[in-house]
């Protein structure tokens, strides 16, 4: 039921930025673009959220097309460190509350 | 400020068995929601809480269920447990809203033999 996709997997080199693009081609006018990311065995840690507007803050830059059919989570500069499945998901809304719909995510190898 | 806990961390139940697990949102959050992730079906949406009631539900049996307490606090519970319900389970907090982030908790790992 995931209403996003994205590749399985991506390498990057450090210091490089990181590119991890997503599709959502069915969003709704209302629904917000979320994306996390998860290390091996801990919970997932939210990035960056948008709704139509590109967005940056101390982590990454979302870009999302005009449309908003895809959008871009941009790494300025890769660690070691952001080596981890990356999510990109929508907010949904239910009946007066909302639920996350994860997809598989991109797994980033990013590396020396 | 403390995050999202979850408590026990680790967990194992034999089949037959039911289970309750915890979670501690932060303070202030309203919403809490409870995820399964498994190797092969990934981050599965389970319910979500606000104000003690339940305001979505994803596709899961009636073995699951789960409850919110006045102070924000909420607990899962998995009844007949089957060895397919092994898995880690999280749970999120958030504020109010589509438009919060919500916060993760480590997660409790459950493995029924």
């Amino acid at each position: 039921d995931a209403k996003t996709t994205q590749p399985p997997s991506m390498d990057c080199a450090e210091g490089r930025a990181a590119n991890l693009p997503c599709n959502h081609s069915t969003i709704s006018g209302n629904e917000y673009v979320y994306w996390y990311r998860q290390i091996h065995s801990q919970g997932p840690q939210y990035i960056i959220h948008g709704l139509k507007n590109n967005e940056t803050n101390e982590m990454a830059s979302l870009i999302i097309t005009e449309d908003r059919k895809s959008s871009t989570l941009i790494l300025p500069h890769a660690t070691l460190r952001d080596t981890a499945v990356y999510y990109c998901i929508v907010r949904v809304d239910g009946t007066g509350g909302f639920k996350t719909i994860f997809g598989a995510g991109t797994r980033l190898f990013v590396k020396a | 400020k403390a995050g999202v806990t979850q408590t026990p961390r680790y967990l194992i139940k034999t089949r037959g068995q039911q289970v309750t697990l915890s979670c501690s949102p932060i303070s202030g959050h309203r919403s809490v929601s409870w995820y399964q992730q498994t190797p092969g079906q990934g981050l599965q949406f389970l319910f979500e809480y606000f104000s003690e009631t339940q305001r979505n539900k994803g596709n899961f049996p009636g073995r699951f269920s789960g409850r919110q307490f006045s102070n924000s606090r909420s607990e899962m519970n998995v009844s007949t447990l089957e060895l397919g319900d092994s898995a880690l389970y999280l749970c999120a907090s958030s504020f109010y809203g589509v438009d919060t982030e919500a916060f993760f908790g480590q997660g409790t790992r459950l493995t029924v033999v």
